[in-house]
């Protein structure tokens, strides 16, 4: 099956400098690759994904990168800001049931 | 958007007791969802996909005779925590897929804290 590795656990930066988290995949058929948010206590939000035909996307101040030789994917968030503080979580899957693996997910702390 | 909820937000009960979960898709009709475990400052553990009309699908190591998933219809799926134990204590969250976004999108409820006495 699936493994997704996720790092860094934790990422601590101040306002304003950018962040970025980083997975890796195991499956080479994963084409898949979403990125969720989750603030404490509430429920992950989907805040930006990426098919394998493209290799980057971007949504104002959240761009996602994905190598599939190197099978990495990559979250950057610039600018970052307080309310960006919450947990990161990256997954993948594959076409067919598109059931998510999810890695072990990244505490950002952005400090005003 | 496609919303989920899920009751009730937050349980207590006493050890040995039943705990039923409900999740529901409010504006769209869900074939598929699936039920994760999340402990604190841990990843989203995927316990079972619920098929509308059908039985779930198990994960590995995830006991079904101990978390009874039923999906009776398109906007319905419950767990039941049979005989709960403190182990159990944990965060239920649901997430459905909307016929309205991508294939691959998921939906999240807002989770269910579960603590056993």
């Amino acid at each position: 099956g699936e493994n997704v590795e996720q790092h860094p656990s934790t990422l601590s930066v101040q306002e304003g400098d950018s962040a970025v988290i980083k997975c890796t995949y195991s499956d080479s058929a994963s084409n898949y690759f979403p990125w969720y948010k989750q603030e404490l206590g509430k429920r992950p939000q989907l805040i930006i994904d990426i098919r394998s035909n493209v290799g980057e996307k971007k949504d104002q101040r959240i761009a996602v990168t994905l190598n599939k030789t190197a099978k990495h994917f990559s979250l950057h968030i610039t600018e970052t800001q307080p309310e960006d503080s919450a947990v990161y979580f990256c997954a993948a899957s594959a076409g067919g049931s598109y059931i998510p693996t999810f890695g072990r997910g990244t505490s950002l702390i952005v400090h005003p | 958007g496609a919303v989920v909820s899920q009751h009730p937000s937050r349980v207590i009960c006493k050890s040995g007791t039943s705990v039923k979960i409900e999740c529901r898709s409010l504006d769209f009709q869900a074939t598929t969802m699936f039920w994760y475990r999340q402990f604190p400052k841990k990843s989203l553990m995927l316990m079972a996909t619920s098929n509308e009309g059908s039985k779930a699908t198990y994960e590995q190591g995830v006991e079904k005779d101990k978390f009874l998933i039923n999906h009776a219809s398109l906007t319905l799926s419950t767990l039941t925590v049979t005989s709960a134990h403190p182990e159990d204590s944990s965060f239920y969250i649901c997430s459905a897929r909307s016929p309205s976004g991508t294939q691959e999108t998921q939906y999240f409820g807002p989770g269910t804290r579960l603590l056993v006495l």
